[in-house]
């Protein structure tokens, strides 16, 4: 059965001081690993797929990175405006037809001034 | 309007009310998906609807009725519901029902009393 498992829970930042996000994940074959914001009051937002090892994407001050066995979000000199809650998902490789997202808890990220 | 817009953003019913949610997407995607979003949970899928089809139900309790008209629109019927379905129902849409990128509402917080 696929999982996933985001650290830390939560996280509290000053304004400017980076750090990274994990999210492990099982899955028997993967298809792609995607990282989502979600922020108080609304639904998750995309912010990317990562579909091999080795891949990186990056959005701003926001960088994914992703290995065999976990990903990270990498926040890089974080602003207020940063704060929300991070969701990370997996999707299988199907043989056939759909294969659902499966996602973690997240992490719930707060950058004070 | 842009994107995927859910009414009503919040509601509050008896356990022996019948009540509607509603999702329109402006998206012109062909899929569409519940989702219920409870504290400290992972995000978990509910029904898949492409092409107006349903294609997954994910062992929903028959207390959720859902229904897509067309492919803009979904909705989540509730009826005889118990307070352990008091959640975040999000609703989301995508180009096609491999569900990779996902465009989610709002949602509709939900309190059964």
């Amino acid at each position: 059965e696929d999982q996933v498992t985001q650290s830390p829970e939560a996280l509290r930042l000053q304004e400017g001081e980076s750090s990274s996000l994990n999210c492990s994940y099982t899955v028997s074959g993967l298809r792609g690993l995607f990282w989502y914001r979600q922020d108080p009051g609304k639904g998750p937002e995309f912010l990317f797929t990562l579909y091999s090892a080795g891949e990186e994407k990056e959005k701003e001050r926001l960088k994914a990175t992703l290995t065999k066995k976990e990903s990270f979000l990498h926040i890089t000199a974080p602003k207020p405006e940063d704060s929300a809650t991070y969701l990370c998902a997996v999707q299988s490789d199907p043989n056939t037809g759909f294969q659902k997202l499966v996602f973690g808890t997240g992490t719930r990220l707060l950058v004070s001034p | 309007e842009t994107g995927v817009t859910q009414t009503p953003r919040h509601l509050v019913m008896g356990m022996t009310n019948k009540k509607s949610l509603k999702c329109e997407q402006h998206l012109g995607h062909n899929a569409m998906y519940w989702y219920k979003q409870s504290a400290k949970k992972p995000l978990e899928l509910m029904f898949v609807y492409n092409f107006k089809e349903q294609t997954e139900n994910n062992s929903v309790p028959s207390r959720f009725s859902p229904e897509c008209p067309n492919s803009s629109h979904l909705f989540l019927h509730l009826h005889t519901l118990q307070p352990e379905d008091s959640a975040l129902y999000l609703c989301a849409s995508s180009q096609d029902r491999v569900g990779e990128k996902l465009f989610f509402g709002s949602g509709t917080q939900l309190s059964v009393l």
